[in-house]
């Protein structure tokens, strides 16, 4: 199992739509979860952390069950503008690294 | 002013050459990392420093040599660049506390490197 494993994509949905995105991580130990946007040819950005009780900001809402080890990223009255890839990240303890997932790319269209 | 700043953006090079690519943040954070990414967008970490020391050193060839003369900078030297080189080299830093990485990545914007 991969460490960190998004739904493949591109996901093409029209602008208003809801859409949801899917990660689930292999290493339970995980303390720290979050969401990166990355646009075309850019450098990633932290979107959001994702917290145990579930946290929103704005269209975003970002959930967690560490049971199922699945995280996942909502995100309603998709814009234009939410064009970009959605990489899932999982942090360790300590002197971990931040893996990334492979991403899922969104594709607003008017 | 830009937070981290990676030159070059862009390097262009033949194989068996050796090249660096120099990164600088100032934002004061403690820790600052090298990730590679290839082809396919997967974003894979290399390196990562905390104060000037190494913490992290995944699999990676030894042509590759990371260097952080302080804390605000981390170098990247590769030497006799191979084809399966070419992919986009991303510093990135963020802040520790008490015992961990907070997790907020600040990325620069990348340094394309093509090998020929």
């Amino acid at each position: 199992r991969k460490e960190v494993e998004q739904d493949p994509g591109p996901f093409n949905v029209p602008e208003g739509a809801t859409v949801a995105f899917n990660c689930t991580y292999s290493n339970s130990a995980s303390q720290s979860f979050f969401w990166y946007r990355q646009d075309c040819r850019k450098e990633p950005k932290l979107l959001m952390s994702v917290y145990s009780s579930g946290n929103e900001d704005g269209r975003f809402t970002a959930q967690l069950n560490r049971a199922s080890q699945y995280i996942s990223l909502l995100i309603r009255d998709s814009k234009l503008s939410d064009s970009a890839t959605y990489l899932c990240v999982v942090n360790g303890r300590g002197y971990s690294t931040l893996t990334f997932g492979k991403g899922t790319m969104l594709l607003v269209s008017p | 002013d830009t937070a981290v700043s990676q030159t070059p953006k862009y390097l262009v090079t033949q194989m068996g050459n050796d090249k660096s690519i120099k990164c600088e943040q100032n934002l004061g954070h403690d820790t600052m990392y090298w990730y590679k990414q290839d082809s396919k967008k997967f974003l894979k970490i290399m390196f990562s420093y905390n104060n000037k020391e190494l913490i992290i050193n995944e699999t990676v060839p030894n042509r590759f040599s990371p260097k952080s003369p302080d804390k605000a900078h981390l170098n990247l030297h590769i030497n006799s660049l191979e084809l399966g080189d070419s992919a986009v080299y991303f510093c990135a830093s963020s802040p520790w506390r008490g015992q961990s990485n907070t997790g907020e990545l600040f990325f620069g914007e990348g340094s394309r490197l093509t090998v020929l």
